[in-house]
């Protein structure tokens, strides 16, 4: 079945412990994204990456990192969680011919204490 | 820069009725446009999308064009069901996405 999956999907920690969102798709796609969604404010996209090797910031990097060294994966990374980045995340593939539309994972639900 | 507004929710409506999301852009350049629908608990589907001016898309009664002139990607459907009952996104693209702040739609019998 053509997936993205995302690992935790529930996440509680305290500020400042480093934690990852793991993401991985297998349906091939070389652009891969993550997005943040927060009451009011809709997906803010936090960064892309078009191919292996290649990301890019979005509209929210500050306090994230990522890295793509496999097309399957693209992890999120939090050197230092901070209240403030207690949102629901989302990892997102596509298509980069078109970069159209757009695969969801199930979100992953992050509470920074 | 590029930006996505959409019509405040929530919207509640009942069954059959008519349904309009207004959406309206900025943009540099000739994005493609999307509408997402996003079920409880899920993450976000594509509904419907265009990718240039006056193209119409459609998907599951649900349609929106792409309106130049305008800048708006309006969401319609003709007569609304329960299982509508969703929060939907307006979209626009280049190699970044730039998603509106979500319709919430309640659908009652």
């Amino acid at each position: 079945e053509a997936q993205v999956t995302q690992n935790p999907r529930y996440l509680i920690t305290v500020t400042g412990k480093k934690l990852t969102v793991t993401c991985s798709q297998n349906m091939n796609h070389e652009y891969m994204s993550w997005y943040r969604q927060d009451p009011g404010l809709g997906l803010r996209q936090i960064y892309y990456s078009m191919n292996v090797e290649v990301t890019d910031k979005g509209d929210v990097p500050e306090g994230y990192k990522v890295s793509r060294k496999e097309k399957r994966n693209f992890p999120l990374i939090l050197e230092s969680p901070s209240p403030n980045q207690t949102s629901l995340y989302f990892c997102a593939s596509g298509d980069s011919h078109s970069y159209n539309e757009q695969f969801f994972g199930p979100g992953t639900r992050l509470t920074v204490l | 820069g590029n930006s996505v507004t959409q019509m405040e929710g929530p919207v509640t409506l009942s069954e059959e009725a008519f349904l309009t999301i207004n959406c309206t852009y900025t943009a540099t350049g000739y994005p493609s446009l999307f509408w997402y629908v996003q079920y409880p608990g899920e993450g976000l589907q594509l509904l419907l999308k265009a990718t240039k001016a006056d193209d119409k898309g459609s998907n599951k009664g649900f349609e929106a064009t792409y309106r130049k002139e305008t800048t708006s990607f309006h969401l319609e459907k003709g007569s609304v069901q329960v299982s509508d009952s969703a929060v939907y996104f307006c979209a626009l693209s280049g190699a970044q996405f730039y998603f509106g702040t979500g319709t919430s739609l309640t659908v009652i019998p």
